[in-house]
């Protein structure tokens, strides 16, 4: 069974400093890896995904993650946050043969100027 | 293109009540998964539906169900409402699996 680990359940950062966002899971099979943000009281929207090829995903907003398969990790890296990124970031892995999503706990990010 | 629409936003209900929530996924795609959010477990899977057939379950108990149409648009019921069932659920669609458009939720409180 896969599961998905991040370790930090909430990073604090000043605006405009960058930020690394972790995240390690195990699974014994392929895996697609997923990258999501949620605000109030919203639902999640996809932030970035690999599948497959080039290592570092770059998604939406400005937000990279590079798959790391011999340390299974998948971490959320922005270079510069903005206050409007402050927000749940989860992390996320799919096994290729299994329509499910297993989700990690959550990472609030807290941008202050 | 129309997103992943749910419907109701918010919904309080009485303890025993069933309740039937909906979700009209995007245009084109057949998958439909339904996940609850709750602050003490998270992010949890309870079902997937692939053209009208449930692919997949989660470890959710009976009282948990759904069911999808011909027009790919799901419901999910609960019955028997328990006050832990309170959550955000969660809708998602996907055309092939490789990324999953989620809608605003429907939040459940149940009193």
């Amino acid at each position: 069974a896969q599961s998905v680990t991040q370790l930090d359940s909430q990073v604090p950062v000043f605006e405009e400093a960058p930020v690394e966002l972790r995240c390690n899971y195990s699974s014994s099979v392929s895996v697609y890896l997923f990258w999501y943000v949620q605000y109030p009281n919203q639902g999640l929207q996809l932030l970035l995904k690999y599948l497959s090829g080039s290592t570092l995903v770059k998604g939406i907003n400005g937000f990279e993650a590079e798959f790391n398969k011999s340390q299974t990790s998948f971490h959320l890296r922005k270079p510069s946050v903005h206050i409007s990124d402050t927000a749940e970031y989860f992390c996320a892995v799919r096994n290729t043969g299994f329509q499910k999503l297993v989700f990690g706990t959550g990472t609030r990010l807290l941008v202050s100027p | 293109k129309a997103g992943v629409t749910q419907t109701p936003r918010y919904l309080i209900k009485t303890r025993g009540q069933q309740v039937t929530l909906s979700c009209s996924p995007i245009s084109g795609h057949r998958s439909v998964s339904w996940y609850q959010q709750t602050p003490g477990q998270g992010l949890q899977f309870l079902f997937e539906y692939f053209s009208e057939t449930q692919r997949n379950k989660g470890n959710f108990p009976g009282r948990f169900s759904g069911r999808q149409f011909s027009n790919s648009r799901s419901e999910m019921n609960v019955s028997t409402l328990e006050l832990g069932d309170s959550a955000l659920y969660l809708c998602a669609s996907s055309l092939d699996g490789n990324g999953y458009t989620f809608g605003s939720g429907t939040r459940l409180t149940v009193v």
